[in-house]
């Protein structure tokens, strides 16, 4: 799985939309960009995942540029319990497809200001 | 109902001692995983299970061993504890079917303390 880069930690004002970054230059044609965040105490949750669209569901957004080494995960209107440690992960299957698991980095610290 | 559950939540313990950490998922996932956290809070995969393979991190002491007695639970035994085993464990399940929008569920956490 390709290696991933993000900023340690972020600010967002609560209400405003949170866009947290993660590189990704070694990407494969073939390899998934997912997005995990665990909120303090609990467990991993997922949150979206995408190979070359830009893709959106009820939690976030998220933007893959066009060469795919870089994405962006758009929090549209952040709110307190937004604030968690997000996970940006490469990796060749979109789901489980395979007992190799999730290799987690150390994540950004998005913490929501009220 | 919960997707993952994991029992104790809780479990404090002294050195030397057996443990075990159940699993269960009714979400009809085809394939199970440990997760240990550790203090820093970096997460690490210990295992991951499906009834055809066990893969096992080359790191974990084989003093941790996987029990699996069906499809839908995943324990996790260790024997003679130790202070670094300190941590808190996560359970997971994920389909093996690549169904689009399904991603990893993890259990909310075992938080497990040697004294």
């Amino acid at each position: 799985d390709a290696k991933t880069t993000q900023p340690p930690s972020m600010d967002c004002a609560e209400g405003r939309a949170a866009n947290l970054p993660c590189n990704h230059s070694t990407i494969s044609g073939n390899e998934y960009v997912y997005w995990y965040r665990q909120i303090h105490s609990q467990g991993p949750q997922y949150i979206i995942h995408g190979l070359k669209n830009n893709e959106t569901n009820e939690m976030a957004s998220l933007i893959i540029t066009e060469d795919r080494k870089s994405s962006t995960l758009i929090l549209p209107h952040a709110t307190l319990r937004d604030t968690a440690v997000y996970y940006c992960i490469v990796r060749l299957r979109p789901s489980g497809g395979g007992a190799d698991g999730l290799t987690f980095g150390k994540g950004t610290h998005l913490i929501i200001q009220p | 109902d919960t997707a993952v559950s994991q029992t104790p939540k809780y479990l404090v313990t002294q050195m030397g001692n057996d443990k075990s950490i159940k699993c269960e998922q009714n979400l009809g996932h085809d394939t199970m995983y440990w997760y240990k956290q550790d203090s820093k809070k970096f997460l690490k995969i210990m295992f991951s299970y499906n009834n055809k393979e066990l893969i096992i991190n080359e790191t974990v002491p084989n003093r941790f061993s996987p029990k699996s007695p069906d499809k839908a639970h995943l324990n996790l035994h260790i024997n003679s504890l130790e202070l670094g085993d300190s941590a808190v464990y996560f359970c997971a399940s994920s389909p093996t079917t690549t169904r689009r929008g399904y991603g990893y569920t993890f259990g909310s956490g075992t938080r497990l303390t040697v004294v």
